[in-house]
């Protein structure tokens, strides 16, 4: 199948920092880049997204960078507070109909005050 | 926001025993999804739906699965007969369509005794 890498498994981080998470995929075609915040016992919850026509976007504290190229995307999480502790998933899908999102392997960050 | 409805949150069954997971998908979406999770861990595609069809599937959607959506009513996943790796929670997503936001259910986490 497709995969989609994600490093890391498990991020520590200061409040008020920063924190990146990286995602890699196989697909070439692969044209959509959600990614999905999950708190325990929740369902994930889209928080951002990027498309193949972009390379950046920003929203609210939260930046993607796609490298089509190297078939790399990214978070960046600015300015980190502890209610960003979560787990976080990257995808990744093609954009053809019927497609479906592929997860990465998820990053559980954890925010310390 | 758009909400999907899980019934029921959680289900307790004895392996061997038929289990079916239902799902009250966004209105009018169009693309049904199914994904199993472990633990706080990877979310794993099993199979999503298209206009009454199956359009993917993966290696996880074993023999003992299925899914229909009769009619425009619940779009469920049975597994007859479960067995002890399928205890997990199973999210139920919905799509406007494949490059559309994935809208995901709570979640039904099924424990096979």
């Amino acid at each position: 199948g497709e995969q989609v890498e994600q490093l890391p498994s498990i991020l520590r981080v200061q409040e008020g920092s920063s924190a990146s998470i990286n995602c890699t995929y196989e697909n070439s075609a692969s044209n959509y880049f959600p990614w999905y915040k999950q708190e325990p016992g929740e369902n994930p919850k889209l928080i951002i997204d990027i498309r193949s026509n972009m390379e950046r976007k920003q929203t609210q504290g939260l930046i993607v960078l796609l490298d089509k190229k190297a078939k790399r995307f990214s978070l960046h999480i600015t300015d980190t507070q502890p209610g960003d502790s979560a787990m976080y998933f990257c995808a990744a899908s093609e954009g053809n109909s019927g497609t479906y999102q592929r997860f990465g392997t998820g990053t559980k960050l954890q925010v310390v005050p | 926001g758009p909400k999907v409805l899980q019934i029921p949150s959680h289900q307790i069954i004895d392996m061997g025993q038929m289990v079916t997971l239902n799902c009250d998908p966004v209105s009018n979406h169009l693309y049904f999804y199914w994904y199993k999770q472990i633990l706080g861990q990877q979310m794993e595609f099993l199979v999503n739906f298209y206009n009454g069809k199956v359009m993917e599937k993966s290696k996880l959607f074993k023999d003992q699965f299925s899914v229909e959506r009769p009619d425009g009513s619940y779009f469920t996943l049975k597994i007859q007969p479960t067995a002890l790796e399928d205890s997990a929670v199973y999210f139920c997503a919905s799509s406007f369509n494949s490059q559309n936001t994935l809208y995901f259910g709570a979640g039904t986490r099924l424990s096979v005794l």
